[in-house]
């Protein structure tokens, strides 16, 4: 399974884009870019899944690179209830969570 | 609501007791997981199930034990477990339609082991 690496934990002030980076430098051909949410007390939500370039659902936008050894997770304009830990994961089939991305939506 | 229901969503158990959790997922799914996640840890896969048959068990104690009668039912069967076992019990599903890796999560039962 590829690792992947994101920052710890990162603060955004309510009505801001928030750009959340993760870098996964031996993806492998087959694998896909995984992104989840989740809520205290609660079961992580899939957000979106790309492969390569950009790929935009409702709720976000994932941006991926050509070499593909990175990803970036695009929320627009969060809000209070954004406030989550956010999961990079990188396979073509299962999963490995890692820590995750806390980000707290400020006021 | 994800489709994923998980019973009871808290559990308070001695070291001796023997309980189980439920899961049963409405979506028609022909996978199941159960997760752990403890505080301050990422979360981890325990067991997955295809079809009924298990197809993955992640050097879980023996202590914790999987059944899965159907597609759409898990159960989590508990005994003589330890303090260190409470933690956050999450089971997902997922089926073959979607994005690869795409699984739906329950809410979670919140165990703890006195």
């Amino acid at each position: 399974l590829a690792k992947t690496t994101q920052p710890i934990s990162m603060d955004s002030y309510e009505g801001q884009e928030v750009n959340i980076t993760c870098s996964h430098n031996n993806i492998a051909t087959n694998d896909y870019i995984t992104w989840y949410q989740q809520f205290p007390s609660q079961g992580p939500r899939f957000i979106i899944q790309g492969y390569k370039t950009k790929v935009t659902n409702e709720v976000a936008s994932l941006f991926i690179p050509a070499d593909r050894k990175s990803s970036t997770l695009s929320l627009p304009r969060v809000s209070l209830s954004d406030t989550a830990v956010y999961y990079c994961l990188v396979g073509s089939g299962r999963l490995a969570f890692g820590k995750g991305n806390q980000v707290v939506v400020i006021p | 609501e994800t489709g994923v229901t998980q019973t009871p969503r808290h559990l308070v158990m001695g070291m001796t007791n023997k309980k189980s959790l439920k899961c049963e997922q409405h979506l028609g799914h022909n996978a199941m997981y159960w997760y752990k996640q403890s505080a301050k840890k990422p979360l981890e896969l325990m067991f997955v199930y295809n079809f009924k048959e298990q197809t993955e068990n992640n050097s879980v104690p023996s202590r914790f034990s999987p059944e899965c009668p159907n597609s759409s039912h898990l159960f989590l069967h508990l005994h003589t477990l330890q303090p260190e076992d409470s933690a956050l019990y999450l089971c997902a599903s997922s089926g073959t339609s979607g994005p690869p890796g795409e699984q739906y999560f329950g809410p979670g039962t919140r165990l703890t082991v006195t």
